[in-house]
């Protein structure tokens, strides 16, 4: 069985601050991880994913993220937000050949302050 | 057109109506999925169609009808819905459903159910 768990349902930071949503999987199977990003009124865009090669991912938009086994972590890091970061982000989780059969976590609201 | 198109964008219905919701991709992709977005929930997945063949019905209530008439189109039939049915439906592409590529989602379908 796989799950997600994602640390926070709304973060806020000031612009050109460090970001960081967290999220935290549990899979009986080797994962493999997405981060999603969904603006108001817009469907969900990948972000970056994780499929077993480096465990440092870089994504669009500076985003990237760490794929830590030992601590069943992959956590969104950008090292300076921008206002046009503010969108609810999500993590999701699947197993090997998969396709789109994802499972999503409940998503975090990321606001960015002038 | 590219990507994925889903209309209509928003939709209110009452309990005894009949409405359809239709999803075309131009993307060349063999597997479409539909997904339930509901507030302060994760996505869930409801239906896998693989070329056109339902792979996978994620227990959803018989309400709920979906349909594929071929590798780029799907509806999603609804009838004598709940309130509680009221949310984004989200359709999704992938070029397959044993691939670990990522899913291209439309912008969803806001349905209210009154």
């Amino acid at each position: 069985a796989q799950s997600v768990t994602q640390l926070g349902s709304h973060v806020s930071v000031s612009e050109g601050a460090l970001v960081l949503l967290r999220c935290n999987y549990s899979s009986s199977v080797p994962p493999y991880l997405f981060w999603y990003v969904q603006y108001p009124n817009q469907g969900l865009q990948l972000l970056l994913k994780y499929t077993s090669a480096a465990t440092l991912v870089k994504g669009i938009n500076g985003f990237e993220a760490e794929f830590k086994k030992s601590e069943t972590s992959f956590h969104l890091t950008k090292p300076s937000a921008h206002m046009s970061d503010a969108a609810e982000y999500f993590c999701a989780v699947s197993g090997y050949n998969q396709g789109g059969k994802l499972i999503f976590g409940q998503g975090t609201e990321l606001s960015v302050k002038p | 057109e590219t990507g994925v198109t889903q209309t209509p964008r928003h939709l209110v219905m009452g309990m005894t109506n009949k409405k359809s919701l239709k999803c075309e991709q131009h993307l060349g992709h063999n597997a479409m999925y539909w997904y339930k977005q509901s507030a302060k929930k994760p996505l869930e997945l409801m239906f896998v169609y693989n070329f056109k063949e339902q792979t996978e019905n994620n227990s959803v209530p018989s309400r709920f009808s979906p349909e594929c008439p071929n590798s780029s189109h799907l509806f999603l039939h609804l009838h004598t819905l709940q309130p509680e049915d009221s949310a984004l439906y989200l359709c999704a592409s992938t070029s397959g459903t044993r691939d670990t590529g990522e899913l291209f989602f439309g912008e969803g379908s806001r349905l209210t159910v009154l």
